[in-house]
């Protein structure tokens, strides 16, 4: 089975710029998340979707972010206008109504300079 | 309040020694799930051991047990027979509530390095 899929693994962006974070959850997956690592922060949740419908944004820290999830396979999450303290590790994981577990994808690396 | 405490920030363990990483959390829900989690320095998130708040006995996977201790809301993880493929951050997390709700909240981890 393919696991959860991020793209791109590494970012590299200046300060005001569009970013775009994708992710592919494991096919049959109802739920999606999103992460972001930071050494100061640990890991915190930014916004998860139950069924394609986001269910809980009171993690995403300001306007700037935003995510989607257009249909069962595929979402998206984009800072606009970056900046250099967005740097971070975003991960997204999926899992499935039934199962506890969450499957996490490889993370995205994203530096804004 | 942190609802998940990791009071280890590092570890070093002789391999094929046992280890125990600590992990105590804070809820008032009387149900709730709690994860181990291993990241290597490749960095990706691989699930470990998941133990249920109604579960009656310790979870086990492999080399990894989890020591459940309800009354004192700990749940420690035991790492047997160590290896120098588990050095890596480990992270303990916790779900709250039952029902369709599969947030994940996350300790701050504890690095093992496990020596030769």
């Amino acid at each position: 089975d393919a696991g959860v899929i991020q793209s791109p693994r590494h970012e590299v962006t200046e300060m005001g710029q569009e970013v775009t974070l994708r992710c592919k959850p494991i096919s049959g997956h109802d739920y999606l998340f999103w992460y972001r690592q930071t050494m100061m922060r640990g890991l915190e949740l930014l916004i998860y979707f139950n069924n394609n419908v986001p269910i809980d944004d009171s993690g995403m820290p300001e306007d700037r972010f935003s995510a989607k999830m257009p249909n069962a396979s595929f979402s998206t999450l984009k800072i606009q206008p970056s900046e250099p303290r967005d740097s971070a590790v975003y991960f997204c994981a999926s899992s499935s109504q039934d199962r506890e577990k969450l499957f996490f994808g490889s993370g995205t690396q994203l530096s804004v300079l | 309040a942190q609802k998940i405490t990791q009071t280890q920030p590092g570890m070093f363990v002789q391999e094929k020694e046992a280890v125990t990483l600590d992990c105590t959390y804070d809820t008032s829900d009387p149900s709730y799930g709690l994860f181990w989690y291993k990241q290597p320095s490749s960095g990706e998130m691989i699930f470990l051991i998941y133990q249920g708040s109604y579960d009656q006995q310790n979870a086990t996977e492999g080399r990894y047990s989890l020591n459940f201790q309800k009354a004192r809301k700990s749940a420690n993880l035991v790492i047997s027979a160590s290896q120098l493929g588990d050095s890596a951050m480990y992270f303990c997390a916790m779900r709250e509530g039952a029902g369709s709700a599969r947030q994940l909240t996350f300790g701050s981890g504890t690095q093992l390095t496990v020596l030769p």
